[in-house]
């Protein structure tokens, strides 16, 4: 079955500073890998994800993610954090059932805290 | 546009109690699912539908039911409600056509089970 895991329950970061927050995946096949934020009180958001083609994937709000194949991860990085990506980030994984249905496997979750 | 609308956004059951979170989507999408969040366990999906009339079991199925009778709406059931279901609920939707569509997510119903 496929399965992303986040290592980290909680990552602190300065303003200003570089972010990165960590997801490694477990799948069959080709991978399709996506993060998502959560800001309290709301559901997911997309931010970006990576099908096919290359490795560095830029997304919504700054961020970009690196896919590293051989390393199995699947990386969110910013340059620059704001207190305001202050949330939740989700990494998830898809596979497909009989009806070429894509299901998700989330990751258990980061809590990024921005600090001014 | 509003995307997709989850009601009610708080609920309080007591054991033993039935009830339906109601969920609806109005940008004609095909997919929609049922997760439950937890703290520490992700997102873990319920139920799912690819369409009207069509619907398939997700990794926590027990204890619910789920319909699809139009595109529009997916509620799920709780047909007899335990304290293990104290938890948010959220509802997505996205297109089944193409690429790998993003799901699009409802800002989720938070149930209490006493």
């Amino acid at each position: 079955a496929q399965s992303v895991a986040q290592p980290e329950d909680q990552v602190n970061v300065a303003e200003g500073n570089p972010l990165t927050v960590k997801c490694t995946y477990s799948v069959s096949g080709n991978p399709y890998l996506f993060w998502y934020v959560q800001y309290p009180n709301r559901g997911l958001q997309f931010l970006l994800k990576y099908i096919t083609g290359d490795n560095l994937v830029k997304g919504s709000y700054g961020f970009e993610a690196e896919f590293n194949k051989s390393q199995t991860s699947f990386h969110l990085k910013k340059p620059s954090a704001l207190v305001s990506d202050s949330a939740l980030y989700f990494c998830a994984v898809r596979d497909l059932d009989r009806y070429n249905f894509n299901k998700f496997y989330f990751g258990s979750g980061t809590k990024l805290n921005v600090k001014p | 546009n509003a995307g997709v609308t989850q009601t009610p956004k708080f609920q309080v059951l007591k054991t033993g109690q039935s009830m339906t979170l109601q969920c609806a989507q109005d940008m004609n999408h095909e997919y929609m699912s049922w997760y439950r969040q937890d703290p520490g366990m992700g997102l873990r999906l319920i139920h799912y539908s690819v369409g009207a009339g069509i619907t398939d079991q997700g990794e926590v199925p027990n204890g619910y039911n789920v319909s699809r009778s139009t595109t529009e709406d997916f509620p799920l059931r709780l047909l007899s409600a335990a304290p293990s279901q104290t938890s948010v609920y959220f509802c997505a939707s996205r297109h089944g056509q193409g690429d790998v569509q993003p799901q699009h997510f409802g800002d989720g119903t938070r149930l209490s089970i006493l």
